[in-house]
């Protein structure tokens, strides 16, 4: 079956510009997740939505990272006038609800020139 | 410990040595403990999702154990083969977050020599 994907798998950005990073999470799952991982770090929590509503923002970074998820399914991280400290890899977790274990998109590797 | 602690932070093994990792992680408010492997280019993949203290699970030559009470849970690999080569990660459900957000460890990089 398929499992969880991610687009574009790297991005390169100018720094002030916006991109937008999409994530595929397994049919039928509740749950999904935006985690961000800096070079020699673990995976830090960004976001987190049960269906489209989400519901824990709180390790975004700043105001110029907004998530959404409109219709329940695909999600979308954007990412405004980005600097160079936004440079990682963003990955994308999908469970079936809050209590299953999580698979994880292969991410995407933005880096911010 | 109030963040999750892995160690070593990189681990060189030759071809059938046995080797083991640790996770240390904040014992309050606990709810689960996950284990990743993550190669380079690929989605990490998840190994076990621990939340009893005392439990061991096992897949193939791969075994963890968790203690719940002290914080900690050990990854064991039996007869390392080149093919185990990969970022191991842990990570903690709980604690000072709520629900099931994870925080991770740094990992461990595990490289298998031929």
């Amino acid at each position: 079956g398929a499992g969880v994907s991610q687009s574009p798998r790297y991005k390169v950005a100018k720094r002030g510009q916006d991109v937008a990073l999409r994530c595929d999470p397994i049919s039928g799952h509740v749950s999904l997740f935006w985690y961000q991982q800096a070079l020699g770090q673990g995976p830090e929590f960004l976001t987190y939505f049960q269906n489209e509503a989400q519901l824990d923002k709180s390790g975004l970074p700043s105001d110029r990272f907004f998530a959404e998820r409109p219709e329940g399914s695909v999600s979308t991280l954007k990412i405004q006038r980005t600097q160079q400290e936004d440079s990682a890899v963003y990955l994308c977790a999908s469970s079936r609800t809050l209590d299953y274990e999580q698979y994880f998109g292969p991410g995407t590797r933005l880096t911010v020139t | 410990i109030l963040n999750v602690e892995q160690s070593p932070q990189s681990l060189h093994v030759q071809e059938g040595d046995s080797t083991n990792f640790t996770c240390s992680f904040p014992s309050s408010n606990f709810y689960a403990l996950h284990w990743y492997r993550w190669e380079t280019a690929k989605s990490p993949e998840a190994l076990f999702v621990m939340t009893l203290n005392g439990d061991e699970k096992k897949k193939g030559r791969i075994s963890a154990t968790l203690n719940t009470k002290e914080g900690y849970s050990y990854l064991y690999i039996k007869g390392s083969q080149p093919e185990d080569s990969a970022t191991y990660l842990c990570a903690s459900a709980g604690g000072e977050t709520s629900g099931s957000r994870l925080t991770f460890g740094e990992g461990t990089q595990l490289t298998v020599n031929p």
